[in-house]
């Protein structure tokens, strides 16, 4: 187990509708990261959050956008939800933006109909 | 977009074999990581290797970096059946981790 939880485990959402979708960090780690992983691919960078800021962003649209918060939990919002947002969302956190390895949670698995 | 290309895409073995799976990349590294991920569930770190170094054990697990080819590979000796899972290797670039598309490895009794 590497600490880090997500919520909810699975979740089934409309085309247009918003959802958030939840991490709590280890610890001590003050940097989250988040990851799309479609069906049959690997993870894709969405962004990262260090203290609170966000640290970087990988190729998608505004209206994926994110929080993290000082009790070490975070949040993915997406907005307009598409037909392709449905993936497994991974959170990930490490110790600093640093850090080499990043812990893994076990992922929310949203479906988008 | 990915960084690279794990080769093969899938591999069945049979329990107490070897098992061993490549990766390319594309970019100049720091280091290589490789993951494990169990049925669609959240990634394990295995191992990292640094740019300068050129072979890696951790328990049944060997790794090798050539920074020539930009390439990796993961060996895993004896398999269990507990070995099924997609194994990723990922590279670092400024805060993100940039991962290949998986071998997806089963160990069959």
């Amino acid at each position: 187990e590497t600490g880090v939880t997500q919520s909810p485990t699975h979740l089934i959402k409309t085309r247009g509708q918003q959802v958030t979708l939840r991490c709590s960090s280890q610890s001590g780690h003050n940097t989250v990261s988040w990851y799309q992983q479609a069906l049959g691919q690997g993870p894709q960078f969405i962004f990262q959050y260090y203290r609170e800021e966000e640290n970087g962003r990988g190729n998608f649209p505004p209206r994926f956008s994110g929080l993290q918060f000082p009790n070490y939990s975070s949040e993915l919002n997406v907005n307009a939800l598409e037909l392709d947002d449905s993936a497994l969302y991974l959170c990930a956190s490490s110790p600093d933006r640093g850090s080499d390895t990043q812990y893994f949670g076990p992922g929310t698995r949203l479906t988008v109909l | 977009s990915q960084q690279g290309e794990e080769d093969p895409q899938a591999l069945s073995i049979q329990e107490g074999e070897n098992a061993t799976m490549n990766c390319s990349y594309k970019t100049s590294i720091n280091n290589l990581q490789w993951y494990r991920q169990n049925s669609g569930r959240g990634l394990v770190h295995l191992i990292l290797i640094r740019s300068n170094e050129r072979e890696k054990h951790s328990g049944r697990l060997r790794v090798t970096l050539d920074t020539s080819k930009k390439s990796s590979s993961l060996l895993i000796t004896a398999s269990r059946a507990a070995d099924t899972a997609s194994y990723f290797c990922a590279t670092r670039g400024g805060n993100k981790l940039t991962f290949g598309t998986g071998t997806q490895l089963k160990v069959e009794l």
